[in-house]
């Protein structure tokens, strides 16, 4: 059983408009969420975290949202770029003596239209 | 260059051979990590090696043997494989096994015939 979805496949967004990007979990224990992002033939790179103590994390164009009552977190892109096209991953992991390692949703692969 | 690399990036195998995917990070990081990525799933965590020692083993079948011989080497010895093992095999590294965020190579694109 998927304990991080990512329910959109794909998404297409206008260059310039936001880009939100959206993820679910089920694991009450997960306290640390991370974004990766994927460009075809490279591996996945690191691009936002937050911790389960925040509820939002900025990084220059790049937002994290977490909404931990409803085991939710988003990453909003703004302004969107052509640049911005690839897979992203959500991932998450707990430090409360779970298994070693992230757990990743499917992605979500995102299209900047020009 | 992402500090992780892996090689070979593409591979062909019959069921039958033998063949070794390598990684070597020159991160300086105590912790690394196979992945596997099939077509429409999620990233699925393989084998974890902190300080050389395997500690996580994720029902991983027997015809993936891993080998970690240094903290900046990683194996993953393959034999017998099925074509439904046919995926994109990533390895990762981190400081610690307890951070949070990985280094990732490229990626070794099997294909088994």
């Amino acid at each position: 059983d998927q304990q991080v979805k990512q329910n959109s496949p794909s998404l297409s967004v206008q260059e310039g408009r936001i880009s939100i990007l959206n993820c679910d979990y089920t694991n009450s224990m997960f306290d640390y969420f991370l974004w990766y992002k994927k460009y075809p033939a490279e591996g996945p790179t690191f691009l936002i975290s937050i911790s389960s103590i925040k509820d939002k994390n900025e990084d220059g164009r790049f937002t994290v949202f977490l909404n931990k009552s409803a085991k939710h977190l988003s990453l909003h892109i703004v302004p969107s770029q052509p640049g911005d096209s690839a897979v992203y991953f959500c991932a998450a992991r707990s430090t409360g003596g779970g298994a070693d390692g992230l757990t990743f949703g499917k992605g979500t692969h995102l299209i900047i239209q020009p | 260059e992402t500090g992780v690399t892996q090689t070979p990036r593409h591979l062909v195998m019959g069921m039958t051979n033998k063949k070794s995917l390598k990684c070597e990070q020159h991160l300086g990081h105590n912790a690394m990590y196979w992945y596997k990525q099939s077509a429409k799933k999620p990233l699925e965590l393989m084998f974890v090696y902190s300080l050389e020692e395997r500690v996580e083993n994720n029902s991983v079948p027997s015809r993936f043997s891993p080998e970690c011989p240094n903290s900046s080497h990683l194996f993953l010895h393959l034999h017998t494989l099925q074509p439904e093992d046919s995926a994109l095999y990533l390895c990762a590294s981190s400081q610690e096994r307890t951070d949070y965020g990985y280094t990732f190579g490229s990626g070794t694109r099997l294909t088994v015939v």
